[in-house]
């Protein structure tokens, strides 16, 4: 089946303990993305890759890293989480010209 | 497009009615633009695409139309049934393709 998936699809963690989260695609998309999702802010484009070894930032990158070693995988990594991270996260990914495929979710929680 | 705050854009009708859902989109030279279901729970899922060189594309049960002029988009859905509902977002890709920016989203009640 063809998908996204991340995980967690829950986290809770304390502030400034590093956190990773997976994502993995199984389409071979050269677009992959991560978005947050807050109650009255919609989602925001954390990051973006248009290939193994190119990402560029989104709208919101503060606090967070990427990387995309490989064109299947491309995690989200909080190196020193805070409450404002605390959101919903997608990943998703697309081929060129065409619109997202969206995982699950991760809901993070930071204390 | 713009946060409206907690309370989304909200669009009630009866089951069976057509639904038109709204979109104003922000940037004129964006060329590539997406309509997303999200259902509670679930991450947004595509529902159909249009190119900046058309203005209205269909799929099953639902249309898009594409106002350049304004810079607006709308999703129509016909025959709207309980399923239907869920919050729908519009998104716009800019040229290059590399960022796509989402409209704040309008939740679609069907009543049965």
């Amino acid at each position: 089946e063809a998908q996204v998936t991340q995980n967690p699809r829950y986290l809770i963690t304390v502030t400034g303990k590093k956190l990773t989260v997976t994502c993995s695609q199984n389409m071979n998309h050269e677009y992959m993305s991560w978005y947050r999702q807050d109650p009255g802010l919609g989602l925001r484009q954390i990051y973006y890759s248009m290939n193994v070894e190119v990402t560029d930032k989104g709208d919101v990158p503060e606090g967070y890293k990427v990387s995309r070693k490989e064109k299947r995988n491309f995690p989200l990594i909080l190196e020193s989480p805070s409450p404002n991270q605390t959101s919903l996260y997608f990943c998703a990914s697309r081929p060129a010209g065409s619109g997202y495929t969206f995982g699950s979710g991760t809901r993070l929680t930071v204390v | 497009g713009e946060s409206v705050g907690l309370h989304l854009p909200t669009l009630s009708v009866q089951e069976g009615d057509n639904s038109i859902i709204n979109c104003a989109y922000s940037n004129s030279a964006s060329d590539y633009f997406i309509w997303y279901k999200q259902e509670s729970g679930k991450g947004p899922q595509f529902i159909i695409d249009i190119r900046s060189n058309m203005d209205k594309r269909q799929g099953q049960r639902v249309t898009v139309l594409l106002n350049k002029t304004v810079k607006h988009l709308s999703l129509q859905i016909a025959a709207t049934q309980p399923g239907d509902s869920a919050v729908y977002f519009c998104a716009e890709n800019g040229l290059g393709g590399f960022k796509t920016i989402f409209g704040a989203g309008t939740r679609l009640f069907v009543k049965a």
